[in-house]
Parts: structure tokens; C-alpha cells; sequence
């Protein structure tokens, strides 16, 4: 199963309204990412927040980590139409010796649609 | 500065056939990955190219391959096309350094592969 789960899968909010997204994952991670893609076109980064970070801001975007809980959430404040598109986790993973293995194991996503 | 560019934007093959698709990393960047995302099945790792090795693979089958080129270039190769190879074939690079984290994927904008 993925390593990283959203919820909603869907989110359905008007302009101006605060869009909150939620990502679970199952075993220690490096950092977890968030991304995001319009329809069917290439990802773009939003945010990256390392294992030992709790917190970041950029702009509109809030992105916590709970390392305990094995969850982040990310939240976009004052939504825009222009926010409408797909957003992913993908969490990070190395070996034991602490190297990258350079994959990004990405959740199913969650479809915003913000409406004017 | 040109981002990750792949080429063609689509591709329309029949079962058996072969598939090559290109992708040319950001300038500096020296790892490639690839990605296939598939209608309802989010986006799974494929590939991870760094200085020209293969670091990584996903879990799919042998007919999946790929190179890297001295400029860094990738081509991802599928022989004996099926039904299910259908997808969206995302490549992205990062300026990885060693360590735990690749960091921050650049994507490009993906090669559409139907498969008749």
C-alpha cells in the first residue's frame, strides 16, 4: 500500500475559505513534500518539511508534521480558484547508512476545487 | 533557466510495440528520476538515475528501462507494450549531494502513452 495517504480525496471550498489537507504515512521518514498538479500536467513543489521540523510556513501554505502521529497536514488560507488542482504527500525514505534512495513515495492525492 | 523538459508530449503505440521516451534534466542537476502515473493508481517510482548509474528501481518488470547520458539526459524504454502501460510518464531532476534527502524534485510536464 502507498506510504502516504491523503484525506479528503476530494475537497470542495469556496474563494476565500481556508482549504485543509491531511497525510498520513507508515513507517520513519527523512522529510515529507508536498506537491502540487494541475490537471494532468507535471508536479510542482510547494514545501518540504524535515523529520526534525514540526512547522513551515510559504506564503499561504501552513504545513505541520507529527512524527509521533505519523501524519502532516497542509493547510491554504484565503483560497484562490486558481489554487483548484491535485494535491500530493510524498515522504522520503534512506538506507541505514543514511543515504537517499532517492524515491518519493506519493500518496493518492486530493483533489481541491475552489470555486469563485 | 529551462526547467525539466520531456519528450514526445504524447505517444500512441499498439501492444508488442516499443517506447522510448526522453527527458532533459535542469541544468546542473545530475539525478533524473521517473515516474509513471497511471489513471487511479497516483504516481509510482520507476527509476532513479545519478551520474550516469541507476541508483534505484521500482517494482516493475524488466521491459521498463532506462539510461542516463553523460549531459545527464535520460531516456525511459518500455518493450512489449501492454494495455496497463498506459499513462502519464513524469521525469523530474533534483541537485542531489549525497546524504539522506534528494530534496526538491523538479518536474517536467510528462509524456502521455496510450496503448492501443
Amino acid at each position: 500500500s502507498q506510504q502516504g495517504e491523503e484525506d479528503p480525496q476530494a475537497l470542495s471550498i469556496q474563494e476565500g475559505e481556508n482549504a485543509t489537507m491531511n497525510c498520513s504515512y507508515k513507517t520513519s521518514i527523512n522529510n515529507l513534500q508536498w506537491y502540487r498538479q494541475n490537471s494532468g500536467r507535471g508536479l510542482v513543489h510547494l514545501i518540504l518539511i524535515r523529520s526534525n521540523e514540526r512547522e513551515k510556513h510559504s506564503g499561504r501554505l501552513r504545513v505541520t508534521l507529527d512524527t509521533s502521529k505519523k501524519s502532516s497536514s497542509l493547510l491554504i488560507t484565503a483560497s484562490r480558484a486558481a489554487d483548484t488542482a491535485s494535491y500530493f504527500c510524498a515522504t522520503e525514505l534512506s538506507n541505514a547508512g543514511g543515504t537517499s534512495y532517492g524515491k518519493l513515495t506519493f500518496g493518492q492525492g486530493t483533489i481541491l476545487t475552489v470555486h469563485p | 533557466e529551462a526547467g525539466v523538459t520531456q519528450s514526445p508530449t504524447h505517444l500512441i503505440k499498439t501492444r508488442g510495440q516499443q517506447a522510448t521516451l526522453r527527458c532533459s534534466p535542469i541544468s546542473g542537476h545530475t539525478s533524473v528520476y521517473w515516474y509513471q502515473q497511471a489513471l487511479g493508481l497516483g504516481l509510482q517510482f520507476l527509476l532513479w538515475y545519478d551520474e550516469g548509474e541507476e541508483r534505484n528501481r521500482g517494482n516493475f518488470p524488466p521491459r521498463f528501462s532506462g539510461r542516463q547520458f553523460p549531459n545527464y539526459s535520460s531516456e525511459l524504454n518500455v518493450n512489449a507494450l501492454e494495455l496497463e502501460d498506459s499513462a502519464l510518464y513524469l521525469c523530474a531532476s533534483s541537485l542531489f549531494r549525497g546524504g539522506p534527502n534528494t530534496g526538491e524534485l523538479f518536474f517536467g510536464e510528462g509524456s502521455r502513452l496510450t496503448v492501443l
